[in-house]
């Protein structure tokens, strides 16, 4: 049972391009939602994360927007960096310490 | 800054032998977790612990899993007879009790478990 869905699998842009990766979920006691960049060989580490009662975060060059209605969420990476370059995944929680679910990932190439 | 720590960072054990992969979680975080990423796949949840129990675990986490925190510092992860399809990269993560930044899971660096 897949919680949530995150898609495209890989992206490729070219410096300064706007990659958007997408991903869509099915239960609605889902209350946190993070998006994790992970280099090779690293571990997960927070981007941005945000709560459904906001449609919209930005930090820095990368904004989550969140549709409640649509159950979907998504992250752009504004003018996007070769430092960019790594895998994203997005995740949902239900609980303030509990476990997160993770989607499948996207591996994001940024070109120079 | 304060970080999650995980050794050894590599383990090759030959399969039905028992590994532990140690953590050592940030110093004043009470919620622990582990988690595991086979190669080019989701993280997924194994198994999470406060108050010295098990929270939550998920149905990867059977009978051949073991979490222990046996000290003030150090919280384990013991797999006793390892399989093949146990190899995987394996991180722990922490989190504080406190409620701040969204009770934010931070991740060690991993711990990469090959069964042969």
């Amino acid at each position: 049972q897949q919680q949530v869905k995150q898609s495209p699998q890989s992206l490729i842009v070219q410096k300064g391009g706007i990659p958007i990766i997408n991903c869509a979920y099915e239960n609605t006691a889902f209350d946190y939602f993070p998006w994790y960049q992970q280099f090779p060989g690293k571990g997960p580490a927070l981007l941005i994360a945000i709560r459904p009662d906001v449609s919209e975060k930005k930090e820095g060059r990368f904004t989550i927007s969140f549709n409640k209605s649509a159950k979907q969420f998504s992250l752009h990476i504004m003018d996007s960096q070769p430092g960019d370059s790594a895998t994203y995944f997005c995740a949902a929680r239900t609980d303030s310490w509990g476990k997160l679910q993770f989607g499948a990932g996207t591996q994001v190439v940024v070109t120079p | 800054e304060p970080e999650v720590t995980q050794t050894p960072s590599h383990q090759v054990t030959q399969m039905g032998q028992e590994v532990i992969l140690r953590c050592v979680p940030i110093s004043n975080h009470l919620y622990f977790y582990w988690y595991r990423q086979i190669l080019g796949q989701k993280v997924e949840f194994l198994v999470s612990f406060y108050n010295n129990e098990i929270s939550e675990k998920s149905e990867i986490f059977d009978d051949q899993f073991s979490v222990e925190r046996p000290d003030g510092s150090n919280f384990t992860l013991k797999i006793r007879s390892t399989k093949l399809e146990d190899s995987a990269m394996y991180f722990c993560a922490s989190s504080d009790q406190w409620g701040g930044n969204y009770n934010e899971q931070f991740f060690g660096p991993g711990t990469r478990l090959t069964v042969l």
